[in-house]
Formats: C-alpha cells, structure tokens, sequence
C-alpha cells in the first residue's frame, strides 16, 4: 500500500465549476499536511498547508484535514481557465535531522472556458 | 528573492553514459532535497541534504547515483552509468528551516531522457 494515494485524473470541469480533490494516507505520523500546483514544465509550487485537522481557506481555495479518516481534500471555488494544473498533495513529518514530505501522484485538473 | 536555479534544463543522453545536474537553492536555505518525478507520478525523494550533511538517501540508487553539497550551498547529482528507466524530471528543492519555515521551493527541473 502507498503511504499517500491520489486519484490521477484527468478530471475535466467548465469554467465556474467547484472542484474536489482528494488523497488518502496510510501513515498517522504525518503531521503536515499540504496541496502543491505544478504548472507544465514547471516545479511544484506551495499552494496550502496546513498542520491540524479542520478547514483552511485561502480565497478561492479551502483545504480540509480529516485525521481520523486519513483523508484530505482540496477545494477550488469558481474555478478558472488558469487553475489547470496538476495538483499534488503531500504530508510531512520531522525526520532525524530535517523535514520530510512524500507526494502524491497529483491529479490533472482542465478547466474549460 | 531569486528562486531555486538548476541546469541544465533538458539532457538527451544514451543509455550506459554519465550525466550531471546542478543546482543553487535560495539564498540562506539550509536544506536542500533532489527528487525524482516520473511522468504522471509524483516527486519522490533521492536526496536531502541539512547545510552540508546528508540527512536521508535511503532512496538513492547508490551504485549509479550520486550527490554532493559542497560548503553547504550549491549541489550536483550525477547518474553514472545511466539506464532507461532513469528518464524523469530531476527536481531540486531548498527549504530554511526553523520556525515557519517548512515550506520547500522547488526549481523549475531538468528533464532528462536516456535513449
């Protein structure tokens, strides 16, 4: 079993949609909890984070932590032509010596105009 | 700030030959981390490196890869000989540490393909 699942997608949605992402983990000793947008050709970007179960809203984006099922989720409200990407989350934890985060496959999201 | 700066940012190479990657994190990041994305995975850690030291490579394929961080700044990852399968984006990432400071930025990758 994976320590962090992510559906791949593709997931295809109009212009103004809401879009739900979602990964499941295995490991209770994450701590950290975080969603990155990678751009084509690009390195992953921080888009959210957040440490403790509940919700985290950012604008148009709304992280949501549930530890007890091992689940978070990624919201995107009126979502835009510029939200595709794929979107990856990832958990972190201290290790001996630093900070250590595994990544999801990350879904790839199109939005259409 | 400038951000995480890597070289090159493509390499065609043949099977069983060597290659180099560079990387300088952000200015005062202690850690510095190489990952390896498959196409349609996500990165996966080889590397990570705390100033100068090496933290965690147990995900390293030690017999053909290897990585250094001289004075604790800049980093080179080598494959030596290189194989199909090595064909993937080479991520770098460098993250401050400390208090708030557990957000890591990555640079933009070098993508590599063995023939």
């Amino acid at each position: 079993q994976k320590e962090v699942e992510q559906d791949p997608g593709p997931l295809s949605v109009p212009e103004g949609a809401i879009v739900s992402l979602n990964c499941t983990y295995s490991n209770s000793a994450f701590q950290y909890f975080m969603w990155y947008r990678q751009y084509s050709r690009k390195g992953p970007e921080l888009l959210m984070y957040t440490y403790s179960s509940g919700n985290k809203e950012d604008g148009r984006f709304t992280a949501q932590v549930d530890k007890s099922s091992k689940y978070i989720s990624l919201f995107i409200r009126d979502s835009q032509p510029s939200d595709s990407a794929t979107y990856l989350c990832a958990m972190g934890g201290a290790n001996t010596g630093g900070f250590k985060t595994i990544f999801g496959a990350g879904t790839r999201l199109f939005v259409k105009a | 700030e400038a951000g995480v700066a890597q070289s090159p940012r493509y390499k065609i190479i043949e099977k069983r030959q060597s290659v180099a990657f560079w990387c300088n994190p952000i200015s005062g990041h202690a850690t510095l981390y190489w990952y390896q994305q498959i196409l349609g995975q996500g990165p996966k850690l080889l590397i990570q490196f705390q100033n100068n030291g090496v933290v965690d490579d147990s995900q390293l394929p030690k017999d053909r890869f290897s990585a250094e961080r001289l004075k604790g700044v800049d980093s080179t990852l080598k494959i030596q000989p290189a194989k199909l399968e090595d064909s993937a984006v080479y991520l770098c990432a460098s993250r401050y540490g400390g208090r708030g400071g557990n957000e890591q930025f990555f640079g933009p990758g070098t993508r590599l393909t063995v023939l």
